[in-house]
């Protein structure tokens, strides 16, 4: 069955440092892949999506780029924010089989000031 | 335009107890959702509603969980009778609930569980 890796946490940055949260996927379809977002005290939140192979989603300067060659969505961003600690979800659905989102088990982020 | 609500925010009951949570999706939304966010682990599905009717129940625990949508609109979860297992974060989600189409799930702010 479809399932997401990701890498386990916490993981902790100074700010301005360069984040990389390393996802990977396993999927017998065509999945979409997502990356959700959860601020302390607040609900999931989409951050970013792509729908296909070598689409790049981007959102709040992260980005990911889905790689069908190395089944990959690693998340990055160049210049990390205090306000950027949460706890980050990798996760895929495909979307013409079913709706059913499949989540990775989270990465916390700590950015210190 | 209102996100998806939840209520309570918060509940402690003891084990053997029953429990009931509230969501209402966003206006139009055909597609709701239930997961159970157990510490530490992503979200679970337990239940996918489209409209009134029952699409995924496959991950629920039925001896003990049940949930309604009975207009289509908002929803209820419950757990009846408790266990000490069932501590976790219930998530509710909507989407537009075209099939085929690209969807995205919007999600409220969970109600935190604590079975003691």
């Amino acid at each position: 069955g479809n399932s997401v890796t990701q890498m386990e946490g916490p993981v902790t940055l100074s700010e301005e440092a360069f984040l990389t949260i390393n996802c990977t996927y396993t999927a017998t379809g065509y999945p979409s892949l997502f990356w959700y977002v959860q601020y302390p005290g607040e609900g999931l939140q989409l951050l970013l999506k792509a729908t296909k192979a070598d689409d790049k989603g981007s959102n709040k300067g992260f980005e990911a780029t889905y790689r069908k060659e190395t089944t990959s969505f690693h998340l990055e961003k160049g210049s990390v924010q205090v306000s950027d600690s949460a706890v980050y979800f990798c996760a895929l659905s495909d979307l013409r089989r079913d709706d059913k989102i499949i989540f990775g088990k989270g990465t916390r982020l700590h950015i210190l000031p | 335009e209102a996100g998806v609500a939840q209520s309570p925010r918060y509940k402690i009951i003891e084990k053997r107890q029953s429990v009931a949570f509230w969501c209402n999706p966003i206006s139009g939304h055909a597609t709701l959702y239930w997961y159970q966010q157990i510490l530490g682990q992503g979200p679970k599905l337990l239940i996918q509603f489209q409209n009134n009717g029952v699409v995924d129940d496959s991950q629920l625990p039925k001896d003990r969980f049940s949930a309604e949508r009975l207009k289509g609109v908002d929803s209820t979860l419950k757990i009846q009778p408790a266990k000490l297992e069932d501590s976790a974060v219930y998530l509710c989600a909507s989407s537009l609930g075209y099939r085929g189409r690209e969807e995205t799930q919007y999600f409220g702010p969970g109600t935190r569980l604590l079975v003691l």
